[in-house]
């Protein structure tokens, strides 16, 4: 069957430090894969997008690996913040327009 | 751009009641509209897919007459949940596309549904 797998324990880092955040799935081949934040209550907010046939994206502080054979994309957030504190989540498109998402993994950035 | 409302952002029932949520893109002209459900420290889960104008697909697992879905034009869809029960009690977010290159899909802000 399939499935997305994000580290459901929560990571905590220090300030400055750089988050890594992993995706694995398994049984798919998606075209696209997506990162969105989401903050407790509200609705996940879109980051990145990378393409099957592109290994690494960068947007401002964030970077975004895939890597089709492992079948695993990497989430950095470079120099943390506290505001970066969230939940990150992972998302899939299995077929048509539609996306899976994973559980998330909820990071959080001390002082 | 790309902004998705919700309304209401909270409701309380009860069981028994049904409750309708709105779903509206605010400055653009949504192809699809999605409505997910969300549990305490779980994912989102996809319940259907809504086209204007065209009935919903919902996913497997999701009854169709329980959960409502209207879309009547390219800014607007509604999910109404018949008769509630406190089962039903979770975190509804919708999003919308364009329909671009990506799909890339727009979300709200979520509506939290408590049923007594």
């Amino acid at each position: 069957s399939q499935k997305i797998e994000q580290n459901s324990e929560a990571l905590n880092i220090q300030e400055g430090k750089t988050a890594t955040l992993t995706c694995n799935y398994t049984n798919y081949s998606p075209a696209y894969l997506q990162w969105y934040r989401q903050d407790p209550g509200r609705g996940p907010v879109f980051l990145l997008l990378i393409r099957e046939n592109e290994k690494e994206k960068r947007k401002e502080r964030l970077k975004v690996t895939f890597d089709t054979t492992l079948k695993q994309s990497l989430f950095h957030i470079t120099a943390s913040q506290p505001a970066d504190s969230a939940t990150y989540l992972c998302a899939l498109t299995g077929g048509g327009n539609k996306l899976t998402f994973g559980t998330g993994t909820q990071l959080k950035v001390e002082l | 751009g790309a902004v998705v409302s919700q309304h209401p952002s909270r409701v309380i029932c009860k069981s028994g009641t049904s409750v309708k949520i709105e779903c509206r893109s605010l400055d653009f002209q949504a192809t699809t509209m999605f409505w997910y459900r969300q549990f305490p420290k779980q994912s989102l889960m996809l319940m259907a897919t809504s086209n204007e104008g065209s009935k919903a697909t919902y996913e497997q697992g999701v009854e169709k007459d329980k959960f409502l879905i209207n879309h009547a034009s390219l800014t607007l869809s509604t999910l109404t949940v018949t008769s509630a029960h406190p089962e039903d009690s979770s975190f509804y977010i919708c999003s919308a596309t364009t329909g671009g290159e990506y799909n890339e899909q727009f979300f709200g802000p979520g509506t939290r549904l408590t049923v007594l």
